[in-house]
């Protein structure tokens, strides 16, 4: 695609539950991010892949959260347990080697009830 | 380690003034500083970036200037319109070997008033 594209554009789920959240970044980008975006503020790194390696996850907040992308190019979050306070918009970017624009995708809206 | 701060929190300004809003960062070896606008329920969009050999760069009413021994970088509007309300990312791309990430500070809430 031309775009970075997430799936789904919206979840909601009960408290307790899983959920895998996807994105599809722009063909040939190597860098990989995963942020996540509360209302009114700045996106907050969760993990970085470089190829099919995650090179950063230290912003993941516990053991529940996990992050793939076997093949170098669609990343899957997942999230076991869900928590009403991850509740929140995930968000999905990919650039190609080192410095160069990362684009955004449109999102996925977590709503955990 | 990467940690970007970010001034004013909130700013409004009249249509036809400027707007500028700074960044600091701490890491030194940073080299790449982009600019998003994110408009209300849409994704961050670039509209600006400098890398770290450049002092100033500009794009018609937008420029950033860089700082390198101060550790700060600035974008400025000029002639604001309505249309520039947004918030406004600032962003570091710091790390070493494979293992770079984008780290961006929490945002500016700009309201052009018409």
């Amino acid at each position: 695609g031309a775009g970075v594209s997430q799936t789904p554009s919206n979840k909601v789920t009960e408290k307790g539950k899983y959920v895998e959240l996807r994105c599809d970044p722009i063909s040939g980008h190597t860098a990989l991010y995963w942020y996540r975006q509360s209302l009114g503020q700045g996106p907050e790194f969760l993990i970085y892949f470089q190829g099919t390696g995650a090179a950063d996850d230290s912003g993941l907040p516990n053991d529940r959260f996990f992050a793939v992308r076997p093949e170098g190019s669609v990343s899957t979050l997942k999230i076991q347990r869900t928590e009403r306070g991850d509740s929140a918009m995930y968000l999905c970017a990919s650039s190609g080697y080192l410095g160069t624009e990362a684009f955004f995708g449109q999102g996925t809206r977590l709503t955990v009830v | 380690g990467e940690n970007v701060e970010q001034h004013p929190s909130t700013l409004s300004v009249q249509e036809g003034d400027s707007a500028v809003i700074k960044c600091t960062y701490s890491d030194s070896a940073s080299n790449y500083f982009p600019w998003y606008k994110q408009e209300l329920g849409k994704r961050p969009q670039l509209i600006i970036d400098i890398r770290s050999n450049v002092g100033e760069k500009k794009d018609q009413r937008i420029a950033v200037t860089l700082n390198k021994t101060a550790k700060h970088f600035s974008l400025h509007i000029t002639e604001t319109q309505p249309e520039d309300s947004a918030v406004y990312f600032c962003a570091e791309l710091a790390g070493g070997g494979s293992n770079y990430k984008l780290t961006f500070g929490k945002g500016t809430l700009l309201t052009v008033n018409p």
